[in-house]
């Protein structure tokens, strides 16, 4: 099993360009989640989606889409990057089911915005 | 809404001493778990340890426990011998244990930058 794995690893836009970042699992996982980390502020929650259909805003989702193509497939798009878009990107998931469950991270995508 | 505030922004310790790391977190929810994650410099976030809210039982893993107090809402963790690959920033994060559209959002604090010194 790759777990979850996003790509690209690096990237680096000038403003108003966009691009989408993608997020995939194997874990027949029915949630997904976009976090972004910033210095001196954690993770925070951009979107989620919890199960095939379904997206929700999370607590910072000004300057983002997302698309749950498919129960494996969660992809982020910025539609026209900007400097405060700078941030390194976690896509996340876990299965729904009773009592506890691990959620899973992927290795993180750093993005610049100059 | 729930919140969680790590007041330290760095620690550090010498190899094979002991170093608590604090958390503190807002909720009014009664049923929740509360994490403690490492990110090394790879970025990779790794699951060190968790506590349910319903166990009055402190959590343990190896050299890893935290110090859980449900009325006062802290949850610190001690890291016993420290060894240089304990070098990270060290998130606590919370979770509620409720089902619905929210389940298994997790909110984090601001993190701590733990070094170790030889």
């Amino acid at each position: 099993n790759a777990g979850v794995t996003q790509t690209p690893k690096f990237q680096v836009l000038k403003t108003g360009q966009s691009m989408t970042l993608q997020c995939a699992q194997d874990m027949n996982h029915n949630s997904m989640y976009w976090y972004r980390q910033d210095p001196g502020m954690g993770l925070r929650l951009i979107y989620y989606s919890a199960s095939e259909g379904t997206t929700d805003k999370g607590e910072v989702p000004n300057g983002y889409n997302v698309s749950r193509l498919n129960k494996r497939e969660f992809s982020l798009r910025l539609e026209s990057a900007a400097p405060s878009q700078t941030s390194v990107y976690f896509c996340a998931s876990i299965r729904r089911d009773r009592g506890y469950n691990e959620q899973f991270f992927g290795p993180g995508t750093r993005l610049t915005v100059l | 809404a729930q919140t969680v505030t790590q007041s330290q922004p760095e620690m550090s310790v010498q190899e094979a001493e002991t170093v608590t790391l604090s958390c503190t977190y807002d909720t009014s929810e009664s049923d929740y778990y509360l994490f403690w994650y490492k990110q090394p410099p790879s970025r990779q976030m790794i699951l060190v340890i968790r506590q349910e809210a319903y166990k009055q039982q402190n959590a343990t893993e190896n050299r890893f426990s935290v110090n859980f107090q449900k009325a006062a809402k802290s949850f610190s963790l001690k890291i016993s011998d420290s060894q240089l690959g304990d070098a990270a920033m060290y998130f606590c994060a919370y979770r509620s244990a409720t089902g619905g559209t929210s389940y298994g959002k997790l909110t984090f604090g601001q993190g701590t930058i733990l070094t170790v010194h030889p």
